[in-house]
C-alpha cells in the first residue's frame, strides 16, 4: 500500500462548527504532515510530526488543532474558523522528516 | 516572500521540446525535491537531490543544484502532453521544514 487517504474529499462547514480532517497511511512512515494550499499558490507547511510527537508548528493559528493518535494517522481538528481558512488541506507522509514526501488527495474545505 | 521562487510562472512549449525551470532558494538547505501538481490535487514526488550532490537524472527528467547560487533547475526532455501540470521546487532544512516555490505551470501543447 504506497497512498496516503484522506477524509473527506470536500468539507463545507459554518464559523461556529467543529470537525476534524482525517489523513491515514501504512507505508511505515515515521513523518506526516499538514499543508494548506490556496488556489493558486503553494502549499505552506502547517504541522510536523516526527515520530509521533509534534516537531513543527509554522505558528498555525489554534483554530487548527492536529494530532497523531498512532504513526499510521494524522487528524487535523477544525473549530471556529474564519472564511479565509477556506483552501485544500493536504496531508503527507515520508519515511523519515527531510525525505520525500507522499501526499495525498487533499480535503477541499470551505468556510461559510 | 516564500523561501524559493521559481521563474518562469509560465511555460507553454510544443510536444518534443524539452523545458526547463528554475528555482531559487534563500537558506540553508538538507535536500531539494520537486513536485508535479496536476489541477490542484495532490502533489507527486519527482525527484530529491541533495545538498552535497550536483545532478541527478531520473527517466526524462534532470535535475542541477548549485548550492553557491542557491538555486537548483529541472529539465524535461521530449515533453508530453501528459506533462501539463503545475511543478514546484521544494527545500528541505536540516530541522526537517519544508518549503515550497511559487511554482511553474507547464503547458505542453500537442
Amino acid at each position: 500500500d504506497t497512498e496516503v487517504t484522506q477524509t473527506p474529499k470536500h468539507l463545507v462547514m459554518g464559523m461556529t462548527n467543529k470537525k476534524s480532517l482525517k489523513c491515514e497511511q501504512h507505508m511505515g512512515h515515521r513523518a506526516m504532515y499538514w499543508y494548506k494550499q490556496k488556489a493558486k499558490k503553494p502549499p505552506e507547511l502547517m504541522f510536523v510530526y516526527s515520530y509521533e510527537k509534534l516537531s513543527i508548528n509554522e505558528s498555525v493559528p489554534s483554530r487548527f488543532s492536529p494530532e497523531c493518535p498512532n504513526s499510521s494517522l494524522l487528524n487535523l481538528h477544525l473549530h471556529a474558523l474564519q472564511p479565509e481558512d477556506s483552501a485544500l488541506y493536504l496531508c503527507a507522509s515520508s519515511q523519515f522528516d527531510r525525505e520525500k514526501q507522499f501526499f495525498g488527495p487533499g480535503t477541499r474545505l470551505t468556510v461559510l | 516572500s516564500q523561501q524559493g521562487e521559481e521563474d518562469p510562472q509560465a511555460l507553454s512549449i510544443q510536444e518534443g521540446e524539452n523545458a526547463t525551470m528554475n528555482c531559487s532558494y534563500k537558506t540553508s538547505i538538507n535536500n531539494l525535491q520537486w513536485y508535479r501538481q496536476n489541477s490542484g490535487r495532490g502533489l507527486v514526488h519527482l525527484i530529491l537531490i541533495r545538498s552535497n550532490e550536483r545532478e541527478k537524472h531520473s527517466g526524462r527528467l534532470r535535475v542541477t543544484l548549485d548550492t553557491s547560487k542557491k538555486s537548483s533547475s529541472l529539465l524535461i526532455t521530449a515533453s508530453r502532453a501528459a506533462d501539463t501540470a503545475s511543478y514546484f521546487c521544494a527545500t528541505s532544512t536540516n530541522a526537517g521544514k519544508s518549503t515550497f516555490g511559487d511554482g511553474t505551470t507547464l503547458t505542453v501543447k500537442p
